[in-house]
């Protein structure tokens, strides 16, 4: 399983963008890069996830480079409430694959 | 999107009892669904596999009697955490994929708070 690395920790301002970088240098081919939010006492919930490029949703944007050893997570204009460890997980997307964590980065946005 | 829901989310019990927490996959069968443990300001730790119709399997270091994994179910596992002492006290959280969707992510519970008196 790919290992990844991520900074321990961000501090933000609200209505600032954010961007998570996180290392993966061992990925596999077929593995693919998914991030989760996790708030205390709550279980992780998924943000965004890709393989390759550039992939938005709703809430954040994932670009991946072409050698895919690193992605960069985006937050654009953060408020209080993204306040949370942000988790970059790499693996397979199959039933019986578990990911495993890394460290996680804790965001802090301040007012 | 896909549903994971733990019960319960918090229990007290005292040292030496046994407790079960259980994972239900809302909206879709999960043949496979995984435990994890998280200790305060740590990250998710990997327990085991629960597969339905067949054992569990455990990571490293975990000890299968003493967390023991059903999975009766194509909608339902279930943790239980035999003769528990404080050292056990934790966040314990499941989570699936949806088989029937393409490339799905993992969805997780929101997680069951376990404390060992």
């Amino acid at each position: 399983l790919a290992k990844t690395t991520q900074p321990i920790s961000m501090d933000s301002y609200e209505g600032q963008e954010v961007n998570i970088t996180c290392s993966h240098n061992n990925i596999a081919t077929n593995d693919y890069i998914t991030w989760y939010q996790q708030f205390p006492s709550q279980g992780p919930r998924f943000i965004i996830q890709g393989y390759k490029t550039k992939v938005t949703n709703e809430v954040a944007s994932l670009f991946i480079p072409a050698d895919r050893k690193s992605s960069t997570l985006s937050l654009p204009r953060v408020s209080l409430s993204d306040t949370a460890v942000y988790y970059c997980l790499v693996g397979l997307n199959q039933a019986g694959t578990a990911l495993i964590f890394g460290k996680g980065t804790t965001l802090s946005v301040s007012s | 999107g896909a549903v994971v829901s733990q019960h319960p989310s918090r229990v007290i019990c005292k040292s030496g009892t046994s407790v079960k927490i259980e994972c239900r996959s809302l909206d879709f069968q999960a043949t496979t669904m995984f435990w994890y443990r998280q200790f305060p300001k740590q990250s998710l730790m990997l327990m085991a596999t629960s597969n339905e119709g067949s054992k569990a399997t455990y990571e490293q270091g975990v000890e299968k009697d003493k967390f023991l994994i059903n999975h009766a179910s194509l909608t339902l596992s279930t943790l239980t955490v035999t003769s528990a002492h404080p050292e056990d006290s934790s966040f314990y959280i499941c989570s699936a994929r949806d088989p029937g969707r393409g490339n799905s992510p993992l969805h997780f519970g929101n997680g069951t708070r376990l404390t060992v008196t």
